[in-house]
């Protein structure tokens, strides 16, 4: 079985410009959840989609956003880029609910110039 | 207090030995934890998943839950260099709330 696929692996941008990446879970999963990781805050939660639907959401500022579309891929949303959004974006993928096992792809590295 | 302290390292041992890593945590009605692997620029890699207290095993690694004390473990046991990465433990309320990471080195 297929794991976690993220595109882009890796990510250039300027300030103030905005950023999609992408997310496709494993086949069957219907939650998605997005993480931000950096050295200094380490991992942290941004916000979980299920069935299209944001289900939690973590504090980030509005400028992150997202969405699931019906075949369960997503995508994160980044708008107005600062130089501190520079981060190892994951995703992960699980069948649902806090009792099974989530699964990571291999992330998007964003650095903002 | 952070909901999940965790132990930064780093933390060098030669191979064969056995390595313990640690995490507490505040709240008791936690239940689900997770222990990741994540090797230099790639993406964490699920180990083990236990639920409620008690033991699970896995080959060489053991996962150890104590909800008196708020407190898991993972051992490795037999550690080898291909061992060397950070390791997490999280917890899956509604979402996973990570440890810091310790950085595990195996030497030859």
């Amino acid at each position: 079985k297929a794991g976690v696929t993220q595109t882009p692996r890796y990510l250039i941008k300027t300030r103030g410009q905005q950023v999609t990446l992408s997310c496709s879970p494993i086949s069957g999963h219907r939650s998605v959840s997005w993480y931000q990781q950096t050295p200094g805050q380490g991992l942290q939660f941004l916000f979980e989609y299920f069935s299209e639907t944001q289900r939690n959401k973590g504090n980030f500022p509005g400028r992150f956003s997202g969405r699931q579309f019906s075949n369960s891929r997503s995508e994160m949303n980044v708008s107005t880029l600062e130089l501190g959004d520079s981060a190892l974006y994951l995703c992960a993928s699980s069948l649902g609910g806090v009792s099974y096992e989530q699964y990571f792809g291999p992330g998007t590295r964003l650095t903002v110039t | 207090q952070k909901e999940v302290e965790q132990d930064p390292g780093p933390l060098s041992v030669p191979e064969g030995a056995i390595v313990s890593l640690n995490c507490t945590y505040s709240n008791s009605a936690f239940q689900y934890f997770m222990w990741y692997r994540q090797y230099s620029r790639k993406g964490p890699e699920l180990l083990m998943y236990t639920y409620s207290s008690g033991n699970k095993e896995d080959g060489r690694f053991t996962a150890q839950v104590d909800k008196s004390s708020k407190y898991i473990s993972l051992f490795i046991r037999d550690s080898q260099p291909s061992d060397s990465a950070t390791y997490l433990c999280a917890i899956n309320t509604d979402k996973l709330i990570f440890g810091t990471g310790t950085r595990l080195q195996v030497f030859p």
